[in-house]
């Protein structure tokens, strides 16, 4: 059984980076048939699907318009866990972020617990 | 990136009844649609993948159905454990999006 265990902090100030971690059991971050994604949901831009990583003999990202140029995810295959950094946030980057583990076909079927962040001063 | 508009919005229902909730595609998706059922403070469950393949451990009154553009969620008869919101959500093409979500409540 695929879990996902979530951590990082709830609170963030603007201008600063938001970093969280998933560290997976039950799966690798270097398997050649799941993708490793992190997603957001808050009230004003519904969920909302960040970016991804995965490994396909070498490792690929994908990131969202909204937020290129801000994120990076990295896989770390020592712990099996991989990672968010968003730069430079803003109050509109409140928002319960999730981990996700999706197929290589591309539905989503390992969530984590989920993680509040707000960013406020 | 390709839009996903749910409706309706709000879905008042009662115990066994049955209802469906339809998703649309700005664009053709072909069938790479899943539905996902939220509740408060939970993430989401898997429910349909591919428009109409019922993940393991989900109650077969789950169905999908549709391809293309328009996607149909149906509920054959209705038990308190299903009142939430449920979302679509296609595959198409990075980045996936969702539909706003439906919530389904006790009438």
């Amino acid at each position: 059984q695929v879990q996902l265990q979530q951590s990082g902090p709830g609170l963030v100030e603007p201008s600063q980076t938001l970093s969280l971690t998933c560290a997976i059991s039950g799966d690798s971050v270097s398997s050649n048939s799941a993708v490793w994604n992190w997603i957001r949901q808050s009230p004003s831009r519904g969920l909302e699907c960040l970016g991804r990583t995965y490994y396909r003999s070498k490792w690929y990202n994908d990131y969202a318009l909204s937020v290129r140029g801000r994120i990076i995810i990295n896989p770390d295959t020592s712990k099996n866990q991989f990672s968010l950094q968003l730069n430079s946030v803003t109050p509109e980057d409140t928002a319960v972020y999730y981990c996700a583990r999706a197929t290589s076909s591309g539905w989503h079927d390992y969530w984590g617990q989920g993680t509040l962040v707000t960013v406020s001063s | 990136d390709i839009q996903m508009t749910q409706s309706p919005s709000t879905l008042s229902a009662s115990v066994g009844d049955r209802v469906s909730i339809t998703c649309r595609a700005s664009q053709s998706i072909n069938n790479w649609l899943a539905w996902y059922q939220q509740k408060p403070g939970k993430a989401p469950k898997l429910l349909i993948y591919k428009a109409s393949g019922l993940e393991s451990g989900v109650p077969s009154r789950f169905s999908g159905s549709g391809s293309g553009t328009e996607f149909t969620l149906t509920i054959s008869s209705l038990q308190p454990d299903d009142f939430a919101t449920y979302y679509c959500q296609h595959y198409n093409s990075y980045p996936y999006t969702f539909g706003q979500g439906t919530k389904l409540e006790i009438k």
